[in-house]
């Protein structure tokens, strides 16, 4: 089945420490996008890339890092920097070039600082 | 800068009942509009996308309306089922930009 995978779904950071989120597309798109989501509010924009090898800082990318080696993969890494990094992360990839068309999420992934 | 607004934060209907659920916007220029639900603990599902130059798109028991002059959108569930309980959010994305802005959301309970 086509989707996307983000993996761990539960992660538990010390003090710190950097961690990865994985997130992994079969869908074929172009687009990819990483938010975050902190109990009852929307979704923040953390780092998106449109293309393999580029990618822009979205509304709170202090504190974290990503790359965009291959198409079908977009890390998250939440460096020591990241002072308040206990959230939901979402993963999400789109087509490109095309008015109107639809955004997919993964299932997400919980981060936790202990 | 483009914010995003959803009243009210949480409803509780009886099921069978009809109901709207609201998403304003500051700025009228958006390229497109979409509501989402999301289930707790799980990431988002698509259910409507409604284009800047449409007024309204339907699925099923749902429709989502589109006012951009007053930067308004309605998402509209009929007959609802306590199937229907989630946090339903909105989000608009604007011309020349692949970023999405989201509400915050409403959380919906539907009572057997």
């Amino acid at each position: 089945d086509g989707g996307i995978t983000q993996s761990p779904k539960y992660l538990f950071r010390k003090e710190g420490q950097n961690v990865t989120l994985s997130c992994e597309q079969n869908l074929n798109h172009d687009a990819m996008y990483w938010y975050r989501q902190d109990p009852g509010q929307g979704l923040r924009l953390i780092y998106y890339s449109q293309i393999v090898n580029d990618f822009q800082k979205g509304d709170i990318a202090e504190g974290y890092s990503v790359s965009r080696e291959k198409k079908e993969s977009f890390p998250l890494t939440v460096t020591s920097a990241q002072k308040n990094p206990t959230a939901f992360y979402l993963c999400a990839s789109r087509e490109r070039g095309q008015r109107g068309n639809t955004i997919y999420f993964g299932e997400g992934s919980w981060l936790t600082v202990v | 800068k483009q914010e995003v607004t959803q009243i009210p934060a949480a409803l509780s209907v009886p099921e069978g009942e009809n109901l709207v659920l609201n998403c304003s916007f500051t700025d009228s220029a958006i390229y497109n509009l979409q509501w989402f639900r999301q289930d707790p603990g799980k990431g988002l599902t698509s259910l409507l996308l409604i284009q800047s130059s449409q007024r309204e798109q339907t699925s099923g028991r749902l429709n989502a309306s589109l006012d951009k002059s007053s930067g308004r959108s309605t998402l509209y569930i009929a007959a609802s089922q306590p199937g229907d309980s989630a946090t339903y959010l909105c989000a608009v994305r604007m011309d020349s930009s692949y970023k999405l802005i989201f509400g915050s959301g409403t959380r919906l309970l539907v009572r057997p």
